[in-house]
């Protein structure tokens, strides 16, 4: 069964560091996102992405994160310096069309700032 | 502030009873709502979808919708101990893009 891979599953980094986190998602998928879910608490909307370009972000997605798909494979979050509250799991996820036919998500990258 | 809620539990069940999931939704003009199952840890995983109100059924599963009320449920038939875990309410947003999840039930079924 085609599955969205997520690397790395745990990354550790120093505050104000900047880290990127990478997704491959389902190949014939067309729309892409980005969850996080810090520990114990819901999960939460980062950020949607459609034809190369960012379709929807919520008030979590600000200045400090980025997203971007480099090459044909590759969806990758950016967060430029991270903050403590920043740790939390991150989930990246894909769909062949809009929400309505729910998505596949990722493993998951645990990122922990120190 | 568009919310889904949740009771997080625990709710535990017997194996082979029906355990009941319940959830509420604040923004009227949502139309896809979803299951999602959560093992600890684990990322979450599509269980259901429905879009009418009414019944879905799939295998021992079975979503509930009724939008006039704002209410969305899930039956779970014959409760197995690998049902154990964290059931995540979904609900599309106004833009269609984003899902907004409840903060999740816990069920704890019990050999």
């Amino acid at each position: 069964e085609p599955e969205v891979t997520q690397t790395p599953s745990h990354q550790v980094t120093q505050m104000g560091q900047e880290v990127i986190l990478r997704c491959v998602p389902i190949s014939n998928h067309l729309y892409f996102y980005w969850y996080r879910q810090i520990l114990g608490q819901k999960v939460e909307f980062l950020v949607s992405f459609y034809n190369n370009e960012i379709s929807e972000k919520s008030e979590i997605f600000d200045d400090q994160f980025s997203v971007e798909r480099p090459d044909g494979s590759n969806f990758t979050l950016k967060i430029r310096s991270t903050k403590l509250e920043d740790s939390a799991m991150y989930f990246c996820a894909s769909s062949e069309a809009l929400t309505s036919y729910g998505y596949t998500f990722g493993s998951g990258t645990r990122l922990t700032v120190v | 502030q568009k919310e889904v809620e949740q009771n997080s539990g625990p709710l535990s069940v017997p194996e082979g009873a029906i355990a009941s999931l319940n959830c509420t939704y604040s923004d009227r003009v949502s139309q896809s709502f979803f299951w999602y199952r959560q093992y600890s840890g684990k990322s979450p995983e599509l269980i259901m979808s429905i879009y009418s109100n009414g019944d879905k059924e799939d295998g021992r599963f079975t979503a509930q919708l009724n939008k006039a009320s704002q209410y969305v449920s899930l039956l779970i038939r014959d409760s197995q101990p690998s049902d154990s875990a964290t059931y995540l309410c979904a609900v599309n947003d106004q833009a269609g893009t984003a899902l907004i999840f409840g903060k999740g039930t816990t069920l704890s079924v019990s050999s």
